[in-house]
């Protein structure tokens, strides 16, 4: 079957801190990875999106590489900021069109 | 360009009510899907259309309808509300191929009690 498994949250973090959200799938065929980003009260935009094996996606400082190998596509971001306190969301595309999301991390940034 | 546009964006209904969660979507997308969000459990898929005239059930479709008599509009109707229903609700929608991203609209926060 297909599946996103992230890790649970919140995740706390001074600023300019690194941050690292891990996301692993289970999916047949070939998937497209997408990252989401959800603020308060609003509803869930695209971060960034790989499509194949070995991309990188990347957006607004943040990073995640496709990993065929181990299943994964974790975000990254060197330096993070009070603004990107948010819930993120690892999501794939499978081959027949349908999305899966994982359950959500909530990051919160402090000054 | 509007985007995925969600009506009404707070609701409140009394156990046993029926309401319909407008959607509508100006991009042209063949693909429109519901979820509901839950606490602690991310997204979860209620029905989706991949085109209008076809609609299939998704993860948790048990309570709702839908129904897609044109591209850019796909109502989720509640047939009777009940608590288990309180969540918020998002509509999505995509291109039909490939790797492209789903849009979503601002939600719907309902409220049965």
């Amino acid at each position: 079957g297909n599946s996103v498994t992230q890790m649970e949250g919140p995740v706390t973090l001074s600023e300019e801190a690194f941050l690292t959200i891990n996301c692993t799938y289970t999916a047949t065929g070939y998937p497209s990875l997408f990252w989401y980003v959800q603020y308060p009260g609003e509803g869930l935009q695209l971060l960034l999106k790989a499509t194949k094996a070995d991309d990188k996606g990347s957006n607004k400082g943040f990073e995640a590489t496709y990993r065929k190998e181990t299943t994964s596509f974790h975000l990254e971001k060197g330096s993070v900021q009070v603004s990107d306190s948010a819930v993120y969301f690892c999501a794939l595309r499978n081959n027949f069109n349908k999305f899966y999301f994982g359950s959500g991390t909530k990051l919160n940034v402090k000054p | 360009n509007a985007g995925v546009t969600q009506t009404p964006k707070f609701q409140v209904l009394k156990t046993g009510q029926s309401m319909t969660l407008q959607c509508a979507q100006d991009m042209n997308h063949e693909y429109m899907s519901w979820y509901r969000q839950d606490p602690g459990m991310g997204l979860r898929l209620i029905h989706y259309s991949v085109g209008a005239g076809i609609t299939d059930q998704g993860e948790v479709p048990n309570g709702y309808n839908v129904s897609r008599s044109t591209t850019e509009d796909f109502p989720l109707r509640l047939l009777s509300a009940a608590p288990s229903q309180t969540s918020v609700y998002f509509c999505a929608s995509s291109y039909r191929g490939g790797d492209t991203e789903a849009f979503f609209g601002q939600g719907t926060r309902l409220t049965v009690v």
